[in-house]
């Protein structure tokens, strides 16, 4: 059973345009982080949200955490090429030692 | 500062034979993770450390042992590879507390033919 569901699985976009992607689940979480992978190297964390409703920005990207914590969303708005790579959505959930994965939205901007 | 290293980057092993991963950190953080992540799969919890001397199984530990016998080494190890671990490893890092972020290696490459 996978307990965050991400959408799209793949995303090939042109430069300019904007786009979104989702992270559900059924479960509540006591904080979310979104990560960016690049090919052969790990995870790098973008953002951590741990209000429901909140909405964080940073640069062109907007994250977004759902009121009842269960879901978030990440929006970039005029992607440019340097935004391609996996993204990872993680969810904490009781004693926080412990992250756990959503499979990735991979995106592909094309110049 | 380092961050997070990862011995070896690559590794091709036949079926049965045993190996050792290592993770370095030079961050003091408490908290270490192994994970693998294979296609369509994400990343997957393996065993986890949260302080020296102690470590926790997670998602997929079957086939794997880990020891931290110093706060900045974490160990995975392989006694009889099989097909099947055939992976990206990466190991982790956080400090203790709520909501920090993890801080990843550059991750080890498993092949077992």
């Amino acid at each position: 059973t996978q307990l965050l569901e991400q959408s799209p699985q793949f995303l090939s976009i042109q430069e300019g345009e904007n786009l979104t992607v989702y992270c559900n689940s059924s479960s509540v979480f006591s904080s979310l982080q979104w990560y960016r992978q690049e090919p052969g190297e790990g995870p790098v964390l973008l953002v951590t949200v741990v209000t429901g409703g909140e909405v964080k920005k940073l640069k062109r990207l907007t994250f977004q955490f759902g009121d009842a914590r269960k879901d978030s969303s990440l929006h970039i708005t005029a992607a440019q090429p340097g935004d391609t790579g996996l993204y990872l959505c993680a969810g904490a959930r009781g004693s926080n030692y412990k992250l756990t994965f959503g499979k990735g939205t991979l995106l592909t901007v094309n110049p | 500062n380092a961050g997070v290293t990862q011995t070896p980057k690559f590794r091709v092993l036949k079926t049965g034979q045993s190996m050792t991963l290592l993770c370095a950190q030079d961050m003091n953080h408490e908290y270490m993770y192994w994970y693998r992540q294979d296609p369509g799969m994400g990343l997957r919890l393996i065993h986890y450390s949260v302080g020296e001397g102690t470590t926790a199984k997670g998602e997929v530990p079957d086939g794997y042992n880990v020891s931290r016998l110093k706060k900045q080494n974490f160990l995975l190890g392989l006694e009889s590879a099989a097909p099947s671990q055939t992976s990206v490893y990466f190991c982790a890092t956080r400090l203790a507390g709520v909501d920090y972020e993890q801080y990843f290696g550059p991750g080890t490459r498993l092949t077992v033919t």
